[in-house]
Protein backbone atom coordinates (compact mmCIF):
# COMPACT_ATOMS: atom_id res chain seq x y z
CA UNK A 1 0.00 0.00 0.00
CA UNK A 2 1.43 3.34 -0.94
CA UNK A 3 2.53 5.67 2.06
CA UNK A 4 1.10 9.22 2.69
CA UNK A 5 2.42 11.49 -0.61
CA UNK A 6 3.25 14.98 -0.83
CA UNK A 7 3.98 17.50 -3.46
CA UNK A 8 5.93 19.15 -4.93
CA UNK A 9 9.00 17.89 -3.21
CA UNK A 10 10.60 20.87 -3.26
CA UNK A 11 9.73 24.69 -3.79
CA UNK A 12 11.31 28.40 -4.31
CA UNK A 13 9.35 30.98 -3.79
CA UNK A 14 9.97 35.22 -3.18
CA UNK A 15 8.47 36.54 -0.29
CA UNK A 16 5.15 38.02 -0.75
CA UNK A 17 3.79 35.50 -3.16
CA UNK A 18 1.46 32.85 -2.11
CA UNK A 19 1.84 28.56 -1.86
CA UNK A 20 -0.27 25.47 -1.98
CA UNK A 21 1.25 22.16 -0.61
CA UNK A 22 -0.36 18.73 -1.67
CA UNK A 23 -1.14 15.89 0.65
CA UNK A 24 -2.39 12.26 -0.23
CA UNK A 25 -3.30 10.15 2.83
CA UNK A 26 -3.20 6.41 2.87
CA UNK A 27 -6.18 4.66 1.69
CA UNK A 28 -8.63 4.70 4.36
CA UNK A 29 -7.18 7.41 6.10
CA UNK A 30 -9.73 9.62 7.11
CA UNK A 31 -7.34 12.24 9.68
CA UNK A 32 -5.12 15.09 7.93
CA UNK A 33 -2.53 16.60 10.11
CA UNK A 34 0.01 19.35 8.73
CA UNK A 35 2.76 20.83 11.01
CA UNK A 36 5.85 22.70 10.20
CA UNK A 37 9.50 21.98 10.75
CA UNK A 38 12.08 24.62 10.41
CA UNK A 39 15.52 23.14 10.34
CA UNK A 40 17.14 22.00 13.17
CA UNK A 41 13.53 22.08 15.41
CA UNK A 42 10.84 19.55 16.10
CA UNK A 43 8.11 19.71 13.97
CA UNK A 44 5.53 22.23 14.91
CA UNK A 45 1.94 21.16 14.89
CA UNK A 46 -0.38 23.76 12.51
CA UNK A 47 -3.96 21.79 11.25
CA UNK A 48 -5.78 19.22 11.98
CA UNK A 49 -8.68 17.73 9.75
CA UNK A 50 -10.94 15.15 10.16
CA UNK A 51 -14.01 14.53 7.62
CA UNK A 52 -12.95 17.74 5.70
CA UNK A 53 -13.63 19.40 9.33
CA UNK A 54 -11.13 21.48 10.70
CA UNK A 55 -10.50 19.69 14.09
CA UNK A 56 -7.17 21.81 15.47
CA UNK A 57 -5.68 24.20 15.08
CA UNK A 58 -1.69 25.51 16.20
CA UNK A 59 -0.05 28.63 16.89
CA UNK A 60 -0.36 30.11 13.20
CA UNK A 61 -1.31 33.50 11.43
CA UNK A 62 -4.17 33.43 9.49
CA UNK A 63 -1.99 33.48 6.24
CA UNK A 64 -1.65 29.83 6.60
CA UNK A 65 -4.84 28.24 5.76
CA UNK A 66 -5.99 24.60 4.83
CA UNK A 67 -8.93 22.73 3.88
CA UNK A 68 -9.50 18.58 2.99
CA UNK A 69 -11.17 17.25 -0.06
CA UNK A 70 -13.94 14.53 -0.09
CA UNK A 71 -11.41 11.79 -0.70
CA UNK A 72 -9.92 12.87 2.26
CA UNK A 73 -6.90 14.38 0.39
CA UNK A 74 -5.93 18.04 1.69
CA UNK A 75 -3.84 21.18 0.24
CA UNK A 76 -2.64 23.54 3.10
CA UNK A 77 -2.06 27.36 1.72
CA UNK A 78 0.26 30.50 3.15
CA UNK A 79 -0.18 33.90 1.42
CA UNK A 80 1.92 36.43 1.86
CA UNK A 81 4.67 34.25 2.47
CA UNK A 82 7.69 35.51 4.69
CA UNK A 83 11.34 33.87 4.99
CA UNK A 84 10.81 32.47 8.07
CA UNK A 85 8.10 30.52 6.48
CA UNK A 86 11.16 28.67 5.13
CA UNK A 87 10.53 25.35 6.33
CA UNK A 88 9.94 21.47 5.86
CA UNK A 89 6.25 21.24 5.80
CA UNK A 90 5.27 17.53 6.77
CA UNK A 91 1.75 15.86 6.20
CA UNK A 92 0.62 13.08 8.74
CA UNK A 93 -2.29 10.83 8.22
CA UNK A 94 -4.37 8.56 10.89
CA UNK A 95 -7.35 6.24 10.82
CA UNK A 96 -9.32 8.59 12.90
CA UNK A 97 -9.24 11.67 14.54
CA UNK A 98 -8.51 10.28 18.08
CA UNK A 99 -5.87 7.72 16.90
CA UNK A 100 -2.50 8.58 18.27
CA UNK A 101 0.18 7.13 15.89
CA UNK A 102 0.41 9.69 12.98
CA UNK A 103 1.87 8.61 9.37
CA UNK A 104 3.88 10.76 8.46
CA UNK A 105 4.66 11.69 4.76
CA UNK A 106 8.13 12.99 2.95
CA UNK A 107 7.51 16.56 3.26
CA UNK A 108 7.65 19.37 1.36
CA UNK A 109 10.96 21.39 1.20
CA UNK A 110 9.55 25.45 0.92
CA UNK A 111 12.73 27.92 0.58
CA UNK A 112 11.58 31.67 0.67
CA UNK A 113 13.84 34.29 -1.11
CA UNK B 1 3.39 23.07 27.79
CA UNK B 2 3.53 19.74 26.94
CA UNK B 3 6.24 19.85 25.03
CA UNK B 4 8.81 16.97 25.33
CA UNK B 5 12.64 17.90 25.67
CA UNK B 6 15.19 15.58 24.17
CA UNK B 7 19.03 14.82 26.00
CA UNK B 8 21.43 14.90 24.72
CA UNK B 9 20.77 17.27 21.84
CA UNK B 10 23.43 15.18 19.91
CA UNK B 11 25.46 11.61 20.14
CA UNK B 12 28.05 9.78 18.62
CA UNK B 13 29.04 6.37 18.82
CA UNK B 14 30.87 3.27 17.14
CA UNK B 15 28.42 0.20 15.48
CA UNK B 16 27.57 -2.19 17.94
CA UNK B 17 27.35 0.58 20.75
CA UNK B 18 24.27 1.19 22.47
CA UNK B 19 22.92 4.24 22.13
CA UNK B 20 20.48 5.86 25.24
CA UNK B 21 18.31 9.18 24.85
CA UNK B 22 15.94 10.55 27.22
CA UNK B 23 12.79 12.84 27.05
CA UNK B 24 11.10 15.21 30.24
CA UNK B 25 8.05 16.44 29.77
CA UNK B 26 6.19 18.60 32.41
CA UNK B 27 2.18 17.66 32.15
CA UNK B 28 0.29 14.23 32.62
CA UNK B 29 0.31 12.54 29.67
CA UNK B 30 -1.99 9.45 28.17
CA UNK B 31 1.14 8.17 26.20
CA UNK B 32 4.28 9.11 25.03
CA UNK B 33 5.95 8.16 21.63
CA UNK B 34 9.06 7.80 20.03
CA UNK B 35 9.70 9.17 16.05
CA UNK B 36 12.50 8.80 13.95
CA UNK B 37 13.66 11.39 10.58
CA UNK B 38 16.12 10.70 8.44
CA UNK B 39 18.23 13.35 6.88
CA UNK B 40 15.38 15.93 7.38
CA UNK B 41 12.59 13.32 5.45
CA UNK B 42 9.27 12.22 6.87
CA UNK B 43 9.02 10.64 10.60
CA UNK B 44 8.43 7.03 11.06
CA UNK B 45 6.60 5.88 14.48
CA UNK B 46 8.86 3.89 16.42
CA UNK B 47 7.00 3.04 19.49
CA UNK B 48 4.11 4.05 21.81
CA UNK B 49 3.97 3.54 25.60
CA UNK B 50 0.96 4.06 27.97
CA UNK B 51 1.01 6.40 31.13
CA UNK B 52 0.38 2.52 32.63
CA UNK B 53 3.20 0.71 30.90
CA UNK B 54 6.54 1.01 33.03
CA UNK B 55 8.53 -0.71 29.84
CA UNK B 56 7.93 -1.76 26.08
CA UNK B 57 10.02 -3.46 23.54
CA UNK B 58 10.56 -3.62 20.05
CA UNK B 59 12.96 -4.82 18.37
CA UNK B 60 16.56 -3.59 19.32
CA UNK B 61 14.25 -0.97 20.83
CA UNK B 62 13.53 -0.31 24.39
CA UNK B 63 11.35 2.57 26.31
CA UNK B 64 10.83 3.00 29.50
CA UNK B 65 8.34 5.18 31.20
CA UNK B 66 8.59 6.74 34.82
CA UNK B 67 5.29 8.86 35.26
CA UNK B 68 6.36 9.93 38.96
CA UNK B 69 9.76 11.88 37.16
CA UNK B 70 7.72 12.56 34.09
CA UNK B 71 10.40 10.79 31.88
CA UNK B 72 11.02 8.25 29.48
CA UNK B 73 14.24 6.77 27.59
CA UNK B 74 14.47 5.33 24.13
CA UNK B 75 17.93 2.83 24.37
CA UNK B 76 18.84 1.15 21.01
CA UNK B 77 21.05 -1.71 21.45
CA UNK B 78 23.84 -2.63 19.31
CA UNK B 79 23.09 -0.09 16.92
CA UNK B 80 23.74 0.14 13.14
CA UNK B 81 25.29 2.85 10.99
CA UNK B 82 21.80 2.69 9.36
CA UNK B 83 20.17 4.05 13.16
CA UNK B 84 21.91 7.70 12.30
CA UNK B 85 19.07 9.37 12.49
CA UNK B 86 17.49 12.57 14.53
CA UNK B 87 15.20 10.44 17.17
CA UNK B 88 12.08 12.80 18.97
CA UNK B 89 9.99 11.46 21.54
CA UNK B 90 5.98 12.94 21.29
CA UNK B 91 3.14 13.76 23.25
CA UNK B 92 -0.92 13.98 22.24
CA UNK B 93 -2.33 17.17 22.98
CA UNK B 94 -5.75 16.04 23.42
CA UNK B 95 -7.76 19.44 23.22
CA UNK B 96 -5.86 20.15 19.62
CA UNK B 97 -5.75 16.29 18.61
CA UNK B 98 -1.74 17.08 17.71
CA UNK B 99 1.36 15.65 18.43
CA UNK B 100 3.97 18.10 20.33
CA UNK B 101 7.62 17.36 19.40
CA UNK B 102 10.47 18.36 21.29
CA UNK B 103 13.63 19.51 19.65
CA UNK B 104 15.14 15.80 19.06
CA UNK B 105 18.00 14.14 19.62
CA UNK B 106 20.67 14.06 16.73
CA UNK B 107 22.28 10.22 16.55
CA UNK B 108 25.53 9.73 14.94
CA UNK B 109 26.31 5.74 14.72
CA UNK B 110 30.28 5.79 13.13
CA UNK B 111 30.67 2.09 11.09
Amino acid sequence: DAGVTQSPTHLIKTRGQQVTLRCSPISGHKSVSWYQQVLGQGPQFIFQYYEKEERGRGNFPDRFSARQFPNYSSELNVNALLLGDSALYLCASSPWEGNNEQFFGPGTRLTVL
Amino acid sequence: SQQGEEDPQALSIQEGENATMNCSYKTSINNLQWYRQNSGRGLVHLILIRSNEREKHSGRLRVTLDTSKKSSSLLITASRAADTASYFCALMDTGRRALTFGSGTRLQVQP
